[in-house]
Formats: C-alpha cells, structure tokens, sequence
C-alpha cells in the first residue's frame, strides 16, 4: 500500500513570499505530524493532529506558520512572508492513534524548502 | 525545555562491535518510547519500540532497555554492521510523540 507522500520535494522561494507544504497521509491513520529538521539538528516538533480534536499548535514557532487538515486527511502546512531561516527539511508523519503501538508513525520523504 | 534528550551527537564503533545509543527523558507521563533510523535524504523509518510496562524489547540484533526509575532508556545493536551507519532518533510520547536530537551513528570496517 501507499507510504506517506509529500509534496513538492523542494520548493525554493525567495524571501517574503508564502509557501504551501503537502501531506498525504496513510489511508486510515487519524493522527497526522508535522517536524522540521534544520541542518544539523534534530526533529522539531511543529504540529499535530488527531482525529477530529483540535491540533496541538505548540511547536509553530511563529504566526506566520500555520496548518489545516482537510476531511481527516490531507495536511497543508502554510509558511507566510518566508524567513531565510525557515530553511529547513518539513517532514510529515502519520500514525494510527496515540497510544502504544499505534504511536509507530510513518514519515514521508520530506520537503526541503530553501528561502533565498 | 527539552524532555527527550540524546547527550551524544556521534557515535564510532568497531563493525561486529556493540553499538549502544543512550536516551534520557523528562517527563514521567510517558507510557510509550521509539527508536527511529535516518539515512540522509530520506524520511525517519521505525526500528523498535517498548511499552512503559516493561523492561526490555528485543529484535533481532537491535534490543532496547528501559530504566523508568533512571528515565533513561538504551538501544543496543550487535553486532553493528556497515548498513547501521545512520541518525538515531529516540522519541516518547503520551499522547503526542516527541523527539530527541538525534545520534549519528558511525560503523567503522
């Protein structure tokens, strides 16, 4: 069956201009992520949503980030008035609840934006 | 505030040797902890798990401890192989999964 997918792959951008980042989750999976590694760091804990609960937001670093997840499925992370230092590898990951086994999360390949 | 925590950025280790990557957490609400492999240019895949009920998971080479009493938890690869050199991601969740940092991991012939 299909894994998770992102797109675009990389997305370059220039300064100041709004980015829209997609998630496709695994079919059935009702808790869906949101990281960004920055170079040389590790995974950063962006968003989450489970379910029809309101998304834990914690991890948005700025109002200028934000997300929606449509039907339960599709994911869109939006990045307003881009920063050079919003540069970074976005990566999605989705799982089939959170408890116990079903905390296992499946990441997609990624997105690596570059802000010029 | 960081309640996952991989102290150890890199690792060396002699391939056939034990490779042991070390993880310490924060928060005693956890009931769930992960161990994620990363090769570059690719998405983390799952490696192993273990429940806060127990101890010890084993998989094969990879088996992973827990000391809740510590809140450090372990994952043990032996012997290390060429294709183990990678980033190890510790994660832990509650109700969402947080990650640590990461340790990279290097398995030298």
């Amino acid at each position: 069956g299909a894994g998770v997918s992102q797109s675009p792959s990389n997305k370059v951008t220039e300064k100041g201009k709004d980015v829209e980042l997609r998630c496709d989750p695994i079919s059935g999976h009702t808790a869906l992520y949101w990281y960004r590694q920055s170079l040389g760091q590790g995974l950063e804990f962006l968003i989450y949503f489970q379910g029809n609960s309101a998304p834990d937001k914690s991890g948005l670093p700025s109002d200028r980030f934000s997300a929606e997840r449509t039907g339960g499925s599709v994911s869109t992370l939006t990045i307003q008035r881009t920063q050079q230092e919003d540069s970074a590898v976005y990566l999605c990951a989705s799982s089939l609840g959170h408890s116990g086994a079903a905390y296992e999360q499946y990441f997609g390949p990624g997105t690596r934006l570059t802000v010029t | 505030d960081q309640q996952v925590k991989q102290n150890s950025p890199s690792l060396s280790v002699q391939e056939g040797r034990i490779s042991i990557l070390n993880c310490d957490y924060t928060n005693s609400m956890f009931d769930y902890f992960l161990w994620y492999k990363k090769y570059p240019a690719e998405g983390p895949t799952f490696l192993i798990s273990i429940s806060s009920i127990k101890d010890k998971n084993e998989d094969g080479r990879f088996t992973v401890f827990l000391n809740k009493s510590a809140k450090h938890l372990s994952l043990h690869i032996v012997p290390s192989q060429p294709g183990d050199s990678a980033v190890y991601f510790c994660a832990a969740g509650d109700d969402k999964i947080i990650f640590g940092k990461g340790t990279r991991l290097h398995i030298l012939p």
